[in-house]
């Protein structure tokens, strides 16, 4: 399977735990997001990276929130201190953005999502 | 800021009839992309829109683009049952260096009724 994977699908952890998701993109792409999603939302963007470099992390995001692509491939979301406001699904997507002129293309392919749930 | 709306957020209908969605945004972009997320389930990308007066289809659904407007429909013709999911509609922002990326609207959220 060479799509998005992403681990793990469901996490349960008491509130004040840390907690790391962890992301395997598509092997070619060079663009890797974060996602938030609670019912009945749309994904809620955190961050993202191209290749090794993280590019922008929402102003929304808490500084417990902390994401790394270290060698430009998977990458690790980390929740410290965990509360019971950040039970959600977390998903990633990858894509393979690139620019040349009139053709650019930004097209996102998700991983089926982490179930983090905060008691 | 770009903002993408899309409306009706929630839509019930039955089973042989049509409908549109519609998502509009609030500033100048060329790409338009359309996904549907089943529950519990990731999202899924149906169509991708690259300019305007773009229309793709698949099956029972059509998606066009109108770049003037900033307009995208999505329309379903004699829906089933299997369509029943949410439909999002995500811009790719305007030109800001290297940072363009994925507005997305709020969803509408189909349920398709025997």
């Amino acid at each position: 399977d060479t799509g998005v994977s992403q681990n793990p699908r469901h996490k349960i952890t008491k509130r004040g735990q840390n907690v790391t998701f962890r992301c395997d993109p598509i092997s070619e792409h060079n663009r890797l997001y974060w996602y938030r999603q609670t019912l009945g939302q749309g994904p809620e963007f955190l961050t993202y990276f191209q290749n090794e470099a993280q590019l922008e992390k929402s102003r929304l995001l808490s500084d417990r929130f902390s994401a790394e692509r270290p060698k430009g491939s998977f990458s690790t979301l980390e929740i410290q201190r965990t509360e019971q406001g950040d039970s959600a699904m977390y998903l990633c997507a990858s894509s393979s953005v690139w620019d040349r002129g009139f053709s650019s293309s930004y097209e996102q392919y998700f991983g089926p999502g982490t179930r983090l749930t905060v008691t | 800021e770009l903002k993408v709306e899309q409306n009706p957020l929630f839509l019930s209908m039955q089973e042989g009839k049509n409908y549109t969605i519609y998502c509009n945004y609030s500033t100048t972009s060329d790409r338009l992309y359309w996904y549907r997320q089943d529950p519990g389930k990731s999202l899924e990308s149906l169509f991708v829109l690259l300019s305007n007066g773009a229309v793709k289809q698949e099956g029972r659904l059509m998606a066009s683009l109108d770049t003037k407007a900033r307009l995208s429909t999505l329309h379903i013709t004699a829906a089933v049952h299997d369509l029943s999911a949410t439909y999002f509609c995500a811009v790719v922002s305007p030109p800001a260096g290297n940072n363009r990326k994925l507005i997305w609207g709020l969803g509408t959220s189909l349920a398709v009724n025997p």
